[in-house]
């Protein structure tokens, strides 16, 4: 069974941190796709970055930066110099290989940028 | 170009009323997903459709929820009777029939349930 775990509920940081999300997943897919939404205090889901099983270089746009590590099956995302407009909910999504497009959820990092 | 464009933004109404939402998906997406939010449980997947046709239903909590999709450009999500465990946000969201593609969510429905 697929699976996606986010073990940090809640982060606090000051603005002009960097700060890190992590997700660990789990999929007996050997082709897979992992995404990260991010869901701020006005509710809406939006798609921010994805990545697929077969590409493990770290990524970079802008303040954001994203990696897959396959030996940890861990999918973390990176926000450089945090403004308060990233406060939100950030969610990690899984998408098996098969024939389904299904994404499965984490249950969200809450990340809160003090001014 | 336009989003998912979901309907109403906000529906209030009493136990035992039936509650329809719409969702209009993204022009060319051929897989359709609605969603439930809620602080207990999260994120739930409810129902979805590809081109039209009900794939996995087995989100849907129970024979007071039903979903349609008539067409490649519309889809309702019915509730009859409603419950107030039913208060939620219900979220529709919209890709291309391939897991590698993102979905994307409309701004969702804020039901709630007195």
């Amino acid at each position: 069974a697929q699976k996606v775990t986010q073990a940090q509920t809640e982060i606090s940081v000051v603005e002009k941190e960097d700060v890190t999300l992590d997700c660990v997943y789990e999929t007996r897919d050997t082709t897979y796709y992992l995404f990260w939404y991010k869901q701020p205090p006005s509710g809406e889901l939006v798609f921010l970055i994805r990545r697929n099983s077969f590409d493990e270089q770290n990524e970079i746009s802008g303040r954001y930066s994203w990696n897959l590590q396959k030996s940890t099956s861990s999918f973390n995302f990176t926000i450089t110099a945090s403004q308060v407009v990233d406060s939100a909910v950030y969610f990690c999504a899984l998408s098996g290989g098969g024939a389904t497009n299904k994404l499965i959820f984490g249950t969200g990092t809450l990340l809160a940028v003090q001014p | 170009d336009a989003g998912v464009i979901q309907s109403p933004r906000h529906e209030v109404t009493e136990m035992g009323q039936e509650v329809t939402l719409r969702c209009k998906p993204i022009s060319g997406h051929n897989s359709l997903f609605w969603y439930r939010q809620t602080m207990m449980r999260g994120l739930e997947l409810l129902i979805y459709f590809n081109n039209n046709v009900p794939i996995d239903d087995s989100g849907m909590p129970e024979d007071r929820f039903s979903a349609k999709m008539p067409n490649a450009s519309f889809s309702t999500l019915k509730i009859q009777p409603s419950e107030p465990r039913d208060s939620a946000v219900y979220f529709c969201a919209s890709t291309y029939d391939r897991p590698s593609q993102p979905q994307h969510f409309g701004d969702g429905t804020r039901l709630s349930i007195l």
